[in-house]
């Protein structure tokens, strides 16, 4: 299978501990995103990434967040001291192209995270 | 700053009936306006998609249409099936800056 993937698909944590989750785009996309999904919502948008360039942080929830795309591959979502507002599902997402048009995204099965 | 007003939901029909479901934006310039769809226990994927002023889009049944003027995208589908039960996503996506939108999603339900 050559679709997104994402690691883990469900992580339990208590509050106040870090979490990490990876997503592994499809290969040859130059383009990966974040988004956070709670129940009855739309994904809503945290961060973008045009190889390893972190093109658009601004709406990432808090200073407790970051992401990385070190290599240009695969691409790591922090979150420091994890709230119960936390808790929702964390989509990725990947799409091809390098400027103008910006094509269809392509979307992993998510991570849900519960935050006890 | 850019957003986009999509139908509420639920939304429950009998098989066979017409579907619209409303999504209308606002956005600098002129953007590519797509629907997603998310079916019970998957992913979010494409539906459809337009890229320019008046184009159509389609794909399983489902049209929308690119109105500039009023600024809208709504998706249409003449005869629904029970197997189109999903949640509805419209997305436009912007030409210039680098931040996305999606609608609240619209759930269907088609009963036998």
């Amino acid at each position: 299978d050559t679709g997104v993937s994402q690691n883990p698909r469900h992580k339990i944590t208590k509050r106040g501990q870090n979490v990490t989750f990876r997503c592994d785009p499809i290969s040859e996309h130059n383009r990966l995103y974040w988004y956070r999904q709670t129940l009855g919502q739309g994904p809503e948008f945290l961060t973008y990434f045009q190889n390893e360039a972190q093109l658009e942080k601004s709406r990432l929830l808090s200073d407790r967040f970051s992401a990385e795309r070190p290599k240009g591959s695969f691409s790591t979502l922090e979150i420091q001291r994890t709230e119960q507002g936390d808790s929702a599902m964390y989509l990725c997402a990947s799409s091809p192209g390098t400027s103008g048009f910006y094509n269809e995204q392509f979307f992993g099965p998510g991570t849900r995270l519960t935050v006890l | 700053g850019d957003s986009v007003t999509q139908m509420e939901g639920p939304v429950t029909l009998s098989e066979e009936a017409f579907l619209t479901i409303n999504c209308t934006y606002t956005a600098t310039g002129y953007p590519s306006l797509f629907w997603y769809v998310q079916y019970p226990g998957e992913g979010l994927q494409l539906l459809l998609k337009a890229t320019k002023a008046d184009d159509k889009g389609s794909n399983k049944g489902f049209e929308a249409t690119y109105r500039k003027e009023t600024t809208s995208f709504h998706l249409e589908k003449g005869s629904v099936q029970v197997s189109d039960s999903a949640v509805y996503f419209c997305a436009p996506n912007p030409l210039t800056g680098n931040q996305f939108y999606f609608g609240t999603g619209t759930s269907l339900t088609v009963i036998p």
